[in-house]
Protein backbone atom coordinates (compact mmCIF):
# COMPACT_ATOMS: atom_id res chain seq x y z
CA UNK A 1 0.00 0.00 0.00
CA UNK A 2 1.89 3.59 -1.20
CA UNK A 3 -0.93 5.34 0.98
CA UNK A 4 -2.21 7.28 -2.05
CA UNK A 5 -5.87 6.71 -2.82
CA UNK A 6 -7.59 7.15 -6.40
CA UNK A 7 -11.01 7.01 -6.75
CA UNK A 8 -12.92 5.63 -8.28
CA UNK A 9 -11.05 2.05 -9.46
CA UNK A 10 -13.04 2.02 -12.28
CA UNK A 11 -15.03 3.88 -14.71
CA UNK A 12 -16.82 3.65 -17.98
CA UNK A 13 -18.64 6.12 -19.97
CA UNK A 14 -19.69 7.29 -23.23
CA UNK A 15 -18.49 9.48 -25.85
CA UNK A 16 -19.03 13.66 -25.03
CA UNK A 17 -19.10 13.10 -21.62
CA UNK A 18 -17.13 14.43 -18.65
CA UNK A 19 -15.88 12.46 -15.52
CA UNK A 20 -13.45 13.69 -12.82
CA UNK A 21 -10.84 11.55 -11.25
CA UNK A 22 -9.81 11.83 -7.53
CA UNK A 23 -6.40 11.11 -5.85
CA UNK A 24 -5.80 11.99 -2.26
CA UNK A 25 -1.57 11.92 -2.19
CA UNK A 26 0.16 10.02 1.17
CA UNK A 27 0.01 11.72 4.37
CA UNK A 28 2.48 15.25 4.22
CA UNK A 29 3.34 14.92 0.84
CA UNK A 30 2.65 18.05 -1.08
CA UNK A 31 3.19 17.31 -4.56
CA UNK A 32 0.42 15.82 -6.65
CA UNK A 33 1.56 14.04 -10.34
CA UNK A 34 -1.01 12.91 -12.94
CA UNK A 35 0.06 10.31 -15.44
CA UNK A 36 -1.97 8.86 -18.05
CA UNK A 37 -1.08 5.45 -19.29
CA UNK A 38 -2.67 3.87 -22.67
CA UNK A 39 -2.81 -0.11 -23.33
CA UNK A 40 1.30 -1.35 -23.17
CA UNK A 41 1.99 2.29 -23.36
CA UNK A 42 4.37 4.32 -21.44
CA UNK A 43 3.76 6.97 -18.41
CA UNK A 44 2.75 9.73 -20.38
CA UNK A 45 3.04 12.84 -17.81
CA UNK A 46 0.00 15.29 -17.33
CA UNK A 47 0.38 17.87 -15.21
CA UNK A 48 1.94 18.28 -11.58
CA UNK A 49 0.75 20.56 -8.78
CA UNK A 50 2.96 21.67 -5.19
CA UNK A 51 1.57 22.72 -2.37
CA UNK A 52 -1.74 23.87 -4.40
CA UNK A 53 0.02 25.27 -7.23
CA UNK A 54 0.60 24.48 -10.63
CA UNK A 55 4.52 23.51 -10.98
CA UNK A 56 4.66 21.93 -14.26
CA UNK A 57 3.06 20.86 -17.45
CA UNK A 58 3.26 17.73 -19.62
CA UNK A 59 1.41 16.84 -23.00
CA UNK A 60 -2.31 17.61 -20.78
CA UNK A 61 -5.25 18.00 -24.04
CA UNK A 62 -7.39 21.27 -23.63
CA UNK A 63 -9.96 19.25 -23.11
CA UNK A 64 -8.00 18.32 -19.55
CA UNK A 65 -7.60 20.24 -16.15
CA UNK A 66 -7.07 19.85 -13.03
CA UNK A 67 -6.76 21.13 -9.79
CA UNK A 68 -4.87 20.22 -6.04
CA UNK A 69 -7.12 21.69 -3.09
CA UNK A 70 -6.05 23.00 0.20
CA UNK A 71 -6.53 19.73 2.03
CA UNK A 72 -3.67 18.52 -0.83
CA UNK A 73 -6.50 16.05 -2.38
CA UNK A 74 -6.66 16.73 -6.53
CA UNK A 75 -8.60 16.16 -9.56
CA UNK A 76 -8.25 15.32 -12.78
CA UNK A 77 -11.35 16.62 -15.05
CA UNK A 78 -11.81 15.07 -18.11
CA UNK A 79 -14.23 16.58 -20.95
CA UNK A 80 -15.63 15.92 -24.24
CA UNK A 81 -14.47 12.47 -23.31
CA UNK A 82 -13.21 10.38 -26.98
CA UNK A 83 -12.52 7.32 -27.41
CA UNK A 84 -8.78 7.62 -27.33
CA UNK A 85 -8.81 8.88 -23.93
CA UNK A 86 -9.54 5.22 -22.46
CA UNK A 87 -6.35 4.59 -20.42
CA UNK A 88 -4.86 3.99 -17.03
CA UNK A 89 -4.58 7.09 -14.78
CA UNK A 90 -2.27 7.46 -12.35
CA UNK A 91 -1.75 9.84 -9.54
CA UNK A 92 1.62 10.04 -7.69
CA UNK A 93 2.59 11.91 -4.82
CA UNK A 94 6.00 12.92 -3.55
CA UNK A 95 7.40 14.33 0.17
CA UNK A 96 10.36 16.30 -1.73
CA UNK A 97 10.65 17.97 -5.31
CA UNK A 98 12.88 15.71 -6.47
CA UNK A 99 12.25 12.62 -4.43
CA UNK A 100 10.80 9.39 -5.34
CA UNK A 101 7.27 8.91 -6.12
CA UNK A 102 4.58 6.86 -4.88
CA UNK A 103 2.25 5.74 -7.06
CA UNK A 104 -1.90 5.09 -6.29
CA UNK A 105 -3.31 2.08 -7.61
CA UNK A 106 -4.68 4.16 -10.72
CA UNK A 107 -8.24 4.71 -12.12
CA UNK A 108 -9.32 2.53 -15.05
CA UNK A 109 -11.56 4.91 -17.80
CA UNK A 110 -13.26 3.15 -20.55
CA UNK A 111 -14.88 5.34 -22.92
CA UNK A 112 -17.54 3.49 -25.26
CA UNK B 1 11.73 19.13 -25.26
CA UNK B 2 12.90 16.40 -22.67
CA UNK B 3 12.64 13.01 -24.25
CA UNK B 4 13.67 9.53 -22.14
CA UNK B 5 14.75 6.36 -24.77
CA UNK B 6 14.59 3.04 -23.22
CA UNK B 7 15.61 -0.79 -25.04
CA UNK B 8 14.64 -3.36 -25.67
CA UNK B 9 10.86 -2.79 -25.57
CA UNK B 10 10.32 -6.40 -24.92
CA UNK B 11 13.10 -9.18 -23.45
CA UNK B 12 12.14 -12.64 -22.98
CA UNK B 13 14.42 -14.74 -20.96
CA UNK B 14 14.72 -18.22 -19.26
CA UNK B 15 15.10 -18.30 -15.34
CA UNK B 16 18.22 -17.93 -14.26
CA UNK B 17 19.33 -15.94 -17.46
CA UNK B 18 20.54 -12.23 -17.16
CA UNK B 19 18.54 -8.98 -17.79
CA UNK B 20 19.56 -5.83 -18.69
CA UNK B 21 17.41 -3.06 -19.75
CA UNK B 22 19.27 0.90 -20.85
CA UNK B 23 17.91 3.85 -20.45
CA UNK B 24 19.03 7.15 -22.80
CA UNK B 25 18.15 10.74 -22.29
CA UNK B 26 18.16 13.51 -24.84
CA UNK B 27 19.12 16.01 -22.09
CA UNK B 28 22.01 15.56 -18.88
CA UNK B 29 20.15 14.86 -15.95
CA UNK B 30 19.61 15.93 -12.58
CA UNK B 31 18.98 12.15 -11.56
CA UNK B 32 17.33 8.95 -12.24
CA UNK B 33 14.99 7.15 -10.65
CA UNK B 34 13.72 3.19 -11.85
CA UNK B 35 10.63 2.15 -11.23
CA UNK B 36 8.82 -2.06 -11.32
CA UNK B 37 5.51 -1.88 -12.63
CA UNK B 38 3.72 -5.55 -12.14
CA UNK B 39 1.59 -7.12 -14.75
CA UNK B 40 -2.45 -4.99 -13.45
CA UNK B 41 -0.35 -2.80 -10.80
CA UNK B 42 1.29 0.19 -10.55
CA UNK B 43 4.78 1.58 -10.71
CA UNK B 44 6.61 1.12 -7.72
CA UNK B 45 10.03 2.82 -6.95
CA UNK B 46 13.00 1.18 -6.64
CA UNK B 47 15.95 3.25 -6.44
CA UNK B 48 17.65 6.72 -7.24
CA UNK B 49 20.74 7.94 -8.96
CA UNK B 50 22.27 10.84 -8.52
CA UNK B 51 25.77 11.16 -8.91
CA UNK B 52 27.76 10.77 -12.48
CA UNK B 53 28.67 7.38 -12.73
CA UNK B 54 27.11 6.19 -9.58
CA UNK B 55 26.36 2.21 -9.26
CA UNK B 56 24.14 1.02 -6.95
CA UNK B 57 22.95 -2.43 -5.74
CA UNK B 58 20.26 -3.86 -4.77
CA UNK B 59 20.11 -7.99 -3.88
CA UNK B 60 20.15 -9.05 -7.53
CA UNK B 61 19.96 -5.84 -8.94
CA UNK B 62 23.08 -3.47 -10.34
CA UNK B 63 22.04 0.03 -11.22
CA UNK B 64 24.43 2.93 -13.21
CA UNK B 65 24.19 5.99 -14.18
CA UNK B 66 27.06 7.06 -16.85
CA UNK B 67 29.26 9.41 -16.74
CA UNK B 68 27.67 12.42 -18.55
CA UNK B 69 24.35 11.47 -16.66
CA UNK B 70 22.65 10.73 -20.45
CA UNK B 71 21.95 7.30 -19.77
CA UNK B 72 21.63 4.48 -17.07
CA UNK B 73 20.99 1.17 -17.00
CA UNK B 74 19.79 -1.84 -15.07
CA UNK B 75 20.83 -5.11 -15.05
CA UNK B 76 18.95 -8.20 -12.77
CA UNK B 77 21.40 -11.05 -12.14
CA UNK B 78 19.67 -14.71 -12.49
CA UNK B 79 16.47 -13.80 -13.32
CA UNK B 80 13.39 -15.01 -11.18
CA UNK B 81 9.35 -15.51 -12.24
CA UNK B 82 8.74 -12.70 -9.84
CA UNK B 83 11.02 -10.22 -11.49
CA UNK B 84 8.35 -10.12 -14.02
CA UNK B 85 6.90 -6.98 -15.17
CA UNK B 86 8.32 -3.42 -17.01
CA UNK B 87 10.85 -1.51 -15.80
CA UNK B 88 10.76 2.18 -16.48
CA UNK B 89 13.66 4.46 -15.91
CA UNK B 90 12.29 8.28 -15.20
CA UNK B 91 14.94 11.50 -15.30
CA UNK B 92 14.47 15.34 -14.56
CA UNK B 93 16.63 17.48 -16.03
CA UNK B 94 17.93 20.37 -14.40
CA UNK B 95 15.76 23.04 -15.85
CA UNK B 96 12.64 21.06 -16.19
CA UNK B 97 10.79 20.20 -13.33
CA UNK B 98 8.66 16.98 -14.41
CA UNK B 99 10.01 13.42 -14.18
CA UNK B 100 9.31 12.21 -17.85
CA UNK B 101 9.53 8.54 -17.73
CA UNK B 102 10.91 6.20 -20.44
CA UNK B 103 8.67 3.63 -22.69
CA UNK B 104 9.44 0.74 -20.39
CA UNK B 105 10.73 -2.48 -20.77
CA UNK B 106 8.21 -5.50 -20.12
CA UNK B 107 10.17 -8.80 -19.02
CA UNK B 108 9.00 -12.17 -19.14
CA UNK B 109 10.66 -14.96 -17.51
CA UNK B 110 10.19 -18.33 -18.49
CA UNK B 111 10.47 -21.03 -15.58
Amino acid sequence: DSGVTQTPKHLITATGQRVTLRCSPRSGDLSVYWYQQSLDQGLQFLIQYYNGEERAKGNILERFSAQQFPDLHSELNLSSLELGDSALYFCASSGTVSGELFFGEGSRLTVL
Amino acid sequence: GQQVMQIPQYQHVQEGEDFTTYCNSSTTLSNIQWYKQRPGGHPVFLIQLVKSGEVKKQKRLTFQFGEAKKNSSLHITATQTTDVGTYFCAGRSGSARQLTFGSGTQLTVLP
